[in-house]
């Protein structure tokens, strides 16, 4: 296969909880980025960093990177009910022109 | 800003024939990128265009290709359509090559029978 990893694959929280996903890859990058989908829609992009940093900030999404580890994961605080979606990473390999995506978790935020 | 485009919504067609997907890049981006999302995975990359030339693609067969014109709108063709081709196919668009942040379009629902 082609894409990344990602666990867990299915994850169910209350409202107000965090979440935590991560994401493995295979070989080394230029950068991770992630992204949310709705229902089989278009993937809405929420966060990029770049293989020489170590964390982001986005509002309530926290993301970080262990390029020692090609492993990354992505926070979500205080969830509400709109986060419900499936996450997904995606790397650009080195060297290559290829954007790998992984298998995705689908989280379910309940009210 | 219009986001990234892509017509027609959803398609129907049936096993041996061809289907051409279209996509517009947000103005100013001169990369468009082809993505084939089968339910239930993520989403895997074809192709990769960028000022009208291929800079990367997948592994796909031949029966896929793809082309960028000059206002850097692109077309996403399929021959020889099998069933296994049903999927939604998603376009997205950078300003440069796939170092960029890439913005997606809603996609194109295609399905085979």
């Amino acid at each position: 296969s082609q894409q990344g990893e990602e666990d867990p694959q299915a994850l169910s929280i209350q409202e107000g909880e965090n979440a935590t996903m991560n994401c493995s890859y295979k070989t080394s990058i230029n950068n991770l980025q992630w992204y949310r989908q709705n229902s089989g829609r278009g993937l809405v992009h929420l966060i990029l960093i770049r293989s020489n940093e170590r964390e982001k900030h986005s509002g309530r999404l926290r993301v970080t990177l262990d390029t020692s580890k090609k492993s990354s994961s992505l926070l979500i605080t205080a969830s509400r009910a709109a986060d419900t979606a499936s996450y997904f990473c995606a790397t650009d390999y080195s060297g290559t022109y290829k954007y790998i995506f992984g298998t995705g978790t689908r989280l379910k935020v309940l009210a | 800003d219009a986001g990234v485009t892509q017509s027609p919504t959803h398609l129907i067609k049936t096993r041996g024939q061809h289907v051409t997907l279209r996509c517009s890049p947000i103005s100013g981006h001169k990369s468009v990128s082809w993505y084939q999302q089968v339910l239930g995975q993520g989403p895997q990359f074809i192709f990769q265009y960028y000022e009208k030339e291929e800079r990367g693609r997948g592994n796909f067969p031949d029966r896929f290709s793809a082309r960028q014109f000059p206002n850097y709108s692109s077309e996403l063709n399929v021959n020889a359509l099998l069933l296994g081709d049903s999927a939604l196919y998603l376009c997205a668009s950078s300003l440069g090559v796939l170092t960029d942040t890439q913005y997606f379009g809603p996609g194109t629902r295609l399905t085979v029978l």
